[in-house]
């Protein structure tokens, strides 16, 4: 059955980094293009970042763009979140989760989430 | 940027019907999906592309979409559907992924 599995979530304090990583099984990784989602405590789901099947596409909310790097390597059946420049607005459960079929130009939606990692900013 | 609006919260008695909406501008020209989070879980999905069913979601759950308002429906509730329900759909022009804000089912 498929599984993913986040880790690397933590507290660190303003102005620091984090990588978090999402291992996959039971699918064919290398196929399937990934979503990295957060929720803030108490709020609801906003979309980070999306990175293509062969990595050779991505794509970052505006929130994040310019701070979050997006990377997966399929020899390893993972993904990754490099989160730089962290603020108190990044405080939140990020979740790995996987597109269905594939992100075309009418339809892309997520059949499979990890349980998240939380992350914390606070000095 | 494309944004979807929801209710914040819906209530509905044991066996009753409860139709969360999802609205947008010609949201009816898009796909729309919606995924039921409960708490401390991670989200599932229960419909894709409009009206279609994961395996393994009840009949109950169904969907539909026109115009500028898309629509969740679970009939006959049941107290384990009480959970937070998010529309979602993929902005094709800059590639995002856009979630609507989520409503919460509460069962009386």
């Amino acid at each position: 059955q498929v599984q993913l599995v986040e880790s690397g979530g933590g507290v660190v304090q303003p102005g620091g980094s984090l990588r978090l990583s999402c291992v996959a099984s039971g699918f064919i990784f290398s196929s399937y293009g990934m979503h990295w989602v957060r929720q803030a405590p108490g709020k609801g789901l906003e979309w980070v970042a999306f990175i293509k099947y062969d990595g050779n596409n991505k794509n970052y909310a505006d929130s994040v763009k310019g701070r979050f790097t997006i990377s997966r390597d399929n020899s390893k059946n993972t993904l990754y979140l490099q989160m730089n420049s962290l603020r108190t607005e990044d405080t939140a459960v990020y979740y790995c989760a996987k597109v269905a079929i594939y992100c075309s130009s009418t339809s892309c939606y997520l059949d499979y989430w990890g349980q998240g990692t939380l992350v914390t900013v606070s000095s | 940027s494309y944004v979807l609006t929801q209710p914040p919260s819906v209530s509905v008695a044991p066996g009753q019907t409860a139709r969360i909406t999802c609205g947008g501008n010609n949201i009816g020209n898009k796909n729309v999906h919606w995924y039921q989070q409960k708490p401390g879980q991670a989200p599932v999905l229960v419909v894709y592309d409009d009206s279609d069913r994961p395996s393994g979601i009840p009949e109950r759950f169904s969907g539909s979409n026109s115009g500028n308002t898309a629509t969740l429906t679970i009939s006959r509730v049941e107290a384990g559907d009480e959970a937070d329900y998010y529309c979602q759909v993929w902005n094709s022009s800059s590639d995002h992924v856009v979630f609507g804000g989520g409503t919460k089912v509460t069962v009386l």
